[in-house]
């Protein structure tokens, strides 16, 4: 079985500043899918980047990046000149290439951005 | 597009009661799934479905039934509330590539007493 572990339950930064949060997995498979997904306050499960297990280049939304390090099964979001709506619950994923539809999720760390 | 659509979003009920958790979706999504969220665990999946007429099990089924009679709807029912299942539930669908992510609704948080 696959699982996920997010080893930060909690972090803190500094407005404008840089945080990465950590990811790391455990699979057998060789094709799959690894997701962050942010959730603020409202609930809301949006989705921050993505990353095909495939593809050796790392995925970069704006000031959202991620170090994908397929040997190490490591997953790791970097967010940049941090603002205060950043401020969320951040939960790494994980699907495997046949099953979409079923997400492993870490335990997710909670980021706090101060002003 | 209303996208993926969870009602209710707040629900108490006592031990014993039953009750089901709606949702739709208007994207014409194949694949839907349930999770429950609970402090310090993330997301699990409860059940899940390929299509309608189709669904199993996914990590924590027990207590909760589900049916896929049309692509769109996808409810999950708890027969006998029980206070273990206090949690906030999340109704998710996508398409059938695994390259596409799931799009979710804003949950429903359920308390049983």
């Amino acid at each position: 079985a696959q699982t996920v572990t997010q080893s930060q339950p909690e972090m803190s930064v500094q407005e404008a500043e840089t945080v990465t949060l950590s990811c790391t997995y455990d699979t057998s498979e060789n094709n799959y899918y690894l997701f962050w997904y942010k959730q603020p306050p409202s609930r809301q499960m949006i989705l921050v980047i993505r990353q095909e297990a495939y593809k050796q280049q790392n995925a970069t939304e704006n000031r959202f990046s991620v170090n994908f390090q397929k040997a190490a099964k490591s997953f790791s979001l970097k967010i940049s000149d941090s603002q205060l709506g950043d401020t969320a619950m951040y939960f790494c994923a994980f699907t495997d290439g046949g099953s979409n539809y079923k997400l492993t999720f870490g335990k997710g760390t909670l980021l706090t951005v101060n002003p | 597009n209303a996208g993926v659509t969870q009602t209710p979003k707040f629900q108490v009920l006592k031990t014993g009661q039953s009750m089901t958790l709606q949702c739709a979706q208007d994207m014409n999504h194949e694949y839907m799934s349930w999770y429950r969220q609970d402090p310090g665990m993330g997301l699990r999946l409860i059940h899940y479905s390929v299509g309608a007429g189709i669904t199993d099990q996914g990590e924590v089924p027990n207590g909760y039934n589900v049916s896929r009679s049309t692509t769109e709807d996808f409810p999950l029912r708890l027969l006998s509330a029980a206070p273990s299942q206090t949690s906030v539930y999340f109704c998710a669908s996508s398409v059938s590539f695994s390259d596409q992510p799931q799009h979710f609704g804003d949950g429903t948080r359920l308390s049983i007493l």
